[in-house]
């Protein structure tokens, strides 16, 4: 699966909308990008995943480039809740197992 | 039902004591994984299991062990493990093959894992 860069981390004031950057130069056609979280002390929880066109849920949306070499997460009111590391995974329609390979994903705290 | 349960939450072991790690899902998933995530790092995908059978070993050292009994239950079984080997270790459970079909994310469902702490 190709490779994600995301920052660090980010800081953000509770009841703003949030905004997390992914590139993703090298994807390919094929490539889903899928967005998980894990909270403190928690596994990680699907967030949200798009092929080409924004993608909305009751979580959080996905803005994809025109080109796909990048995306954004958008959380419209950040909550305390919302303070977890984001992995931006892209993963290949035919993958094997349906399995996650992880990069190191922001950590976003949340200020009240 | 969509929890994976893991147990025990904890476990202290030394490096010749024998344990296991256990992980149960009824969500009728054909697909699980292991992962081992250190403090402050992504989780590392270490065995895939597909129709209970193993499909990927992320070369893993031998210490450990993976057992898929049956559909439900997927076993991590830990022996001469080292100190560097204490993490969390996650359980995760999914379909095989996403279908592509509207609303179904393939998404991979996560145990809250289990701190093994190796002295």
């Amino acid at each position: 699966d190709a490779k994600t860069t995301q920052p660090n981390s980010m800081e953000s004031n509770e009841e703003e909308p949030v905004h997390l950057p992914c590139n993703h130069s090298t994807i390919s056609g094929t490539d889903y990008i899928h967005w998980y979280r894990q909270l403190p002390s928690q596994g990680p929880e699907y967030v949200i995943h798009g092929l080409t066109s924004n993608v909305n849920n009751r979580m959080a949306s996905l803005a994809i480039a025109e080109d796909r070499k990048s995306s954004t997460l958008i959380l419209h009111r950040a909550t305390l809740r919302d303070a977890a590391v984001y992995y931006c995974i892209l993963r290949g329609h035919y993958n094997a197992g349906n399995m996650l390979t992880f990069g190191g994903g922001t950590r976003l705290m949340v200020k009240p | 039902d969509t929890e994976v349960t893991q147990t025990p939450k904890h476990l202290v072991m030394g490096m010749t004591n024998k344990k296991s790690l256990k992980c149960e899902q009824h969500m009728g998933h054909r697909a699980m994984y292991w992962y081992k995530q250190k403090a402050k790092k992504p989780p590392e995908l270490m065995f895939v299991y597909s129709y209970e059978k193993l499909s990927i070993n992320e070369s893993v050292p031998s210490r450990f062990s993976p057992e898929c009994p049956n559909s439900s239950l997927l076993n991590l079984h830990l022996h001469a493990l080292q100190p560097e080997d204490s993490a969390l270790y996650l359980c995760a459970s999914s379909q095989v093959k996403t279908s592509g079909r509207a609303g179904d994310t393939g998404e991979l469902f996560f145990g809250e894992g289990s701190r093994l702490t190796v002295l």
